[in-house]
């Protein structure tokens, strides 16, 4: 399994940013694709995440509002489109999904979209 | 809303040495989705255990996990060079918490 993010991203306060993760090996459909991300020297962040199969996003409580996360299933690409951005939202930020047995972790990661909000 | 604390923030070892890091949360979880993560500098994170003490294909078994209820253990047996990294647990239920992280360092 294989997780290829989109390139790096600059943008203005104020507006959205929409970051691709495409999936390769495996199944797409079935299993839940998680995003998350890391600003700059700090923890890891759940934002939300997918379920292909049902096509059902869910997002942490901070993201409401401000969140969208889809899934194509003919092209095994999820999006992740966050609006509003402000200077905080710069980070790195990752798609990740469980491995093949479905065990309970999240071991295929992608290479990471840095997205950086700057006036 | 479950909080992960881990300990120590830093640990500073050698090579050859025994890493013991520590995941606490604020109230009893299932063991079976806690899970624990090392991240290289500039590198996406890399899953090590799942369901607090499983292994994923081709971690090495000197990377072992423990624990149960509110009390989780990541230890290293004999650390190699490249085991100098930070470690986050996570408790695998949404909203999918993560602890704030250890920083192993090489003394």
């Amino acid at each position: 399994v294989q997780l290829v993010q989109s390139g790096t991203e600059v943008k203005k306060p104020g507006s959205s940013v929409k970051v691709s993760c495409k999936a390769s090996g495996g199944t797409f459909t079935s299993y839940g694709l998680s995003w998350l991300r890391q600003a700059p020297g700090q923890g890891l962040e759940w934002m939300g995440g997918v379920i292909p199969l049902f096509g059902t996003a869910n997002y942490a409580q901070k993201f409401q509002g401000r969140l969208t996360i889809t899934a194509d299933e003919p092209t095994s690409t999820a999006y992740m489109e966050l609006s509003s951005l402000r200077s905080e939202d710069t980070a790195m930020y990752y798609c990740a999904r469980p491995g093949t047995d479905g065990a309970p972790g999240l071991e295929y990661w992608g290479q990471g979209t840095l997205v950086t909000v700057s006036s | 809303e479950i909080v992960l604390t881990q300990s120590p923030g830093t640990l500073s070892l050698s090579p050859g040495e025994r890493a013991t890091l520590s995941c606490r949360a604020s109230q009893s979880v299932n063991s079976r989705y806690l899970a624990w993560y090392q991240q290289k500098p500039g590198q996406a994170p890399r899953l090590l255990i799942y369901g607090a003490s499983s292994r994923p294909t081709g971690i090495p078994d000197r990377f072992s996990g423990s624990g149960s209820a509110t009390d989780f253990t990541l230890t290293i047996s004999t650390l190699e060079p490249e085991d100098f990294a930070v470690y986050y647990c996570q408790h695998y239920r949404s909203p999918y918490i993560f602890g704030q992280g250890t920083k192993l360092e090489i003394k």
